[in-house]
């Protein structure tokens, strides 16, 4: 079955650049999602269509997308921004939605 | 403001079903997808459909199938899910999150609060 790739772990100093990545094999045709989770919350969408950003999510997080890889990057990282993120996108038929396991953003 | 809001938490023995409901309010909802999310404790998150307001389709992650049932009622902008033989292992929070129709790649852009759904003898 289809499977989208995240490291488990990243750690930043704050201020510093925090790059997470998302590795699946259908990324080239199929959009990636990026979601902010924190404990006891729910899912928040920070970058839709690999790259854009929803309304009210601050510039500091971007996204890209270059062949079977999407990368979130949190520039000027800060101590609130430490949550679990999880990338999310379609298989090749779409027809289903996958998640990636989600990677914990620890701001040292 | 747009929200959905869910059904209070659930405790079920195995082999029983659970329904959870997922109200909408603020939009229209027979314009937005309904998707199904689970979170086991500790876990990451797992889709387990969508279900179309406008006519009913639905669409099941093969996981799923045979197990799940997603209806909605127009008349209350609410969408349910329905998760029958229940199993210890379907432990989890249960979200909702709406994706629009026409413009369906902008996403899960808004999200339930999570219904935890506990199952135990």
């Amino acid at each position: 079955s289809y499977e989208l790739t995240q490291p488990p772990s990243v750690s930043v100093s704050p201020g510093q650049t925090a790059r997470i990545t998302c590795s699946g094999d259908a990324l080239p045709k199929q959009y990636a999602y990026w979601f902010q989770q924190k404990p006891g919350q729910a899912p928040v969408l920070v970058i839709y269509q690999d790259s854009e950003r929803p309304s009210g999510i601050p510039e500091r997080f971007s996204g890209s997308s270059s062949g079977t890889t999407v990368t979130l990057t949190i520039s000027g990282v800060q101590a609130e921004d430490e949550a679990d993120y999880y990338c999310q996108s379609a298989d090749r038929s779409d027809t289903s939605v996958i998640f990636g396991g989600g990677t914990k953003l620890t701001v040292l | 403001q747009v929200q959905l809001v869910q059904s209070g938490a659930e405790v079920k023995k195995p082999g029983a079903s659970v329904k959870v409901s997922c109200k909408a309010s603020g939009y229209t909802f027979n314009g937005y997808y309904m998707h199904w999310v689970r979170q086991a404790p500790g876990q990451g998150l797992e889709w387990m459909g969508w279900i179309n307001p406008n006519n009913g389709g639905t669409n099941y992650a093969q996981k799923f199938q045979g197990r799940v049932t997603m209806t909605r009622d127009t008349s209350i902008s609410t969408a349910n899910m329905e998760l029958s033989r229940l199993r210890a292992d379907d432990t989890a929070v249960y979200y909702c999150a709406r994706v629009s129709a026409v413009e369906g790649h902008n996403g899960m852009d808004v999200w339930g609060q999570g219904t935890t759904v506990t199952v135990s003898s």
